[in-house]
């Protein structure tokens, strides 16, 4: 059974920064692309960022290029989304999810239940 | 960035009856390399996580019960619940996976009449 339990998640004050970690189960980790996707309180779901099934290639949405940085350890089954210069308008919900492909080009096939991260002062 | 538009934002069925989603691409998302759309469509209850329904905009995610189907080609898409269950109420996106940056709908809530 495939599973993705996000972590990391807290309340911290604008400017600050925070790192998220993804723990993956059930498949074989290092064969597919990984994704970070968002979602504000009561608001849609945006992608944030993924990265490629070796770690060699990373995207970002605009609204986080140059602040957030995304990674993962293969031996250790895990993806991190590292996030500095937090804003107020980076409060959400952030899933994890796997990629249905090694790159980019695939869909969403399972997901974490998230962890809520608050930019407040 | 492609731009996915779906309407309406929200609907209410009666139990058994038909409900119809759209949604638009602001570009092309048929691969002419293999000929498939790069849109899906995914489930999100209530405090749950989102849920794979249909991916290829017209493959059926394993499990998911066959009263969901997709439909369209190129730039409009459509998900149809044939007979709406108390179970499909929740908001539904769609989203292109074409290129980067990956985009979602701004969702559609199915409510009960």
């Amino acid at each position: 059974e495939v599973q993705l339990v996000e972590s990391g998640g807290v309340v911290v004050q604008p400017g600050g920064s925070l790192r998220l970690s993804c723990a993956a189960s059930g498949f074989t980790f290092d064969d597919y692309a990984m994704h970070w996707v968002r979602q504000a309180p009561g608001k849609g779901l945006e992608w944030v960022s993924l990265i490629t099934f070796n770690g060699g290639t990373t995207y970002y949405a605009d609204s986080v290029r140059g602040r957030f940085t995304i990674s993962r350890d293969n031996r250790r089954n895990s993806l991190y989304l590292q996030m500095n210069s937090l804003r107020t308008e980076d409060t959400a919900l952030y899933f994890c999810a796997k990629g249905a492909a090694a790159g980019t080009g695939g869909h969403f096939d399972y997901w974490g239940q998230g962890t809520l991260v608050t930019v407040s002062s | 960035d492609i731009v996915m538009t779906q309407s309406p934002d929200s609907l209410a069925v009666s139990l058994g009856e038909r409900a119809t989603i759209n949604c638009k691409s602001s570009q092309n998302i048929l691969y002419n390399s293999n000929k498939k759309n790069y849109l899906g469509w995914y489930q999100q209850k209530p405090g749950q996580a989102p849920k794979l329904l249909i991916y290829w905009a017209s493959t059926r995610e394993s499990g998911v019960p066959d009263r969901f189907s997709g439909s369209g080609s190129g730039t409009d898409f459509t998900l149809t619940i044939s007979s709406l269950q108390a179970e499909d109420v929740a908001v539904y996106y769609c989203q292109q996976f074409y290129s980067t940056p990956l985009t979602f709908g701004g969702g559609t809530k199915v409510e009960i009449k």
